[in-house]
């Protein structure tokens, strides 16, 4: 089955810097690609998701990239503030059979002011 | 939050003892997911169902079982509840019109004594 392997698990960054979290998959098939927040307490939030035809997306302060040659795909977020502060989890599917999600392990980010 | 309740929110009980858990949604949505989060390991699919009385396994099924008699309803069972099951499970909906965008419930605390 698919494996999402998740980097950092931990990030420090300045208000204002930028924070990018890196994911490889191992399933070629695989062609959806989302990420999640996820505040303490809460349930996992969408905030970005890319498929498999594109390389790139852009929504704001975040971005996503794809690179299906070497399976992998990367959280940009620009200009970070304290409210980035989150949980996030990069995940892997093939839209087919269910949609079932494979999650990465997780990057706790801390936005320091 | 794409109108998904979990319930109960917290529950503590006993190893042994048998355990319902609900989710409900109000959109119709034909695709419903039971996931339990633990740390380092993300978000692990248990199982999964794709309409009324139709349910497959995930990769973490063993030792749960889940119903869905309406398509608001998806309840997942723990038959013999032990303290590996102690986790936080989340519910998720795929929504409609959509081929793999997956909306997360808030979330069911359940701790195994």
């Amino acid at each position: 089955g698919e494996n999402v392997e998740q980097h950092p698990s931990t990030l420090s960054v300045q208000e204002g810097d930028s924070a990018v979290i890196k994911c490889t998959y191992s399933d070629s098939a695989s062609n959806y690609f989302p990420w999640y927040k996820q505040e303490l307490g809460k349930g996992p939030q969408l905030i970005i998701d890319i498929r498999s035809n594109v390389g790139e997306k852009k929504d704001q302060r975040i971005a996503v990239t794809l690179n299906k040659t070497a399976k992998h795909f990367s959280l940009h977020i620009t200009e970070t503030q304290p409210e980035d502060s989150a949980v996030y989890f990069c995940a892997a599917s093939k839209s087919s059979a269910g949609n079932k999600l494979t999650f990465g392990g997780g990057t706790r980010v801390l936005v320091k002011p | 939050d794409a109108g998904i309740t979990q319930s109960p929110r917290h529950k503590v009980t006993e190893t042994g003892t048998p355990v319902t858990l609900r989710c409900h949604q109000t959109e119709n949505h034909r695709y419903m997911y039971w996931y339990r989060q633990d740390p380092g390991h993300g978000l692990r699919l248990i199982h999964y169902s794709y309409g009324v009385k139709d349910t497959d396994k995930g990769e973490v099924s063993d030792g749960y079982s889940v119903s869905r008699s309406k398509t608001e309803d998806f309840l997942l069972t723990l038959e013999s509840a032990t303290s590996s099951q102690t986790s936080v499970y989340f519910c998720a909906i795929m929504a409609s019109g959509s081929t793999d965008t997956q909306y997360f419930g808030p979330g069911t605390r359940l701790t195994v004594l």
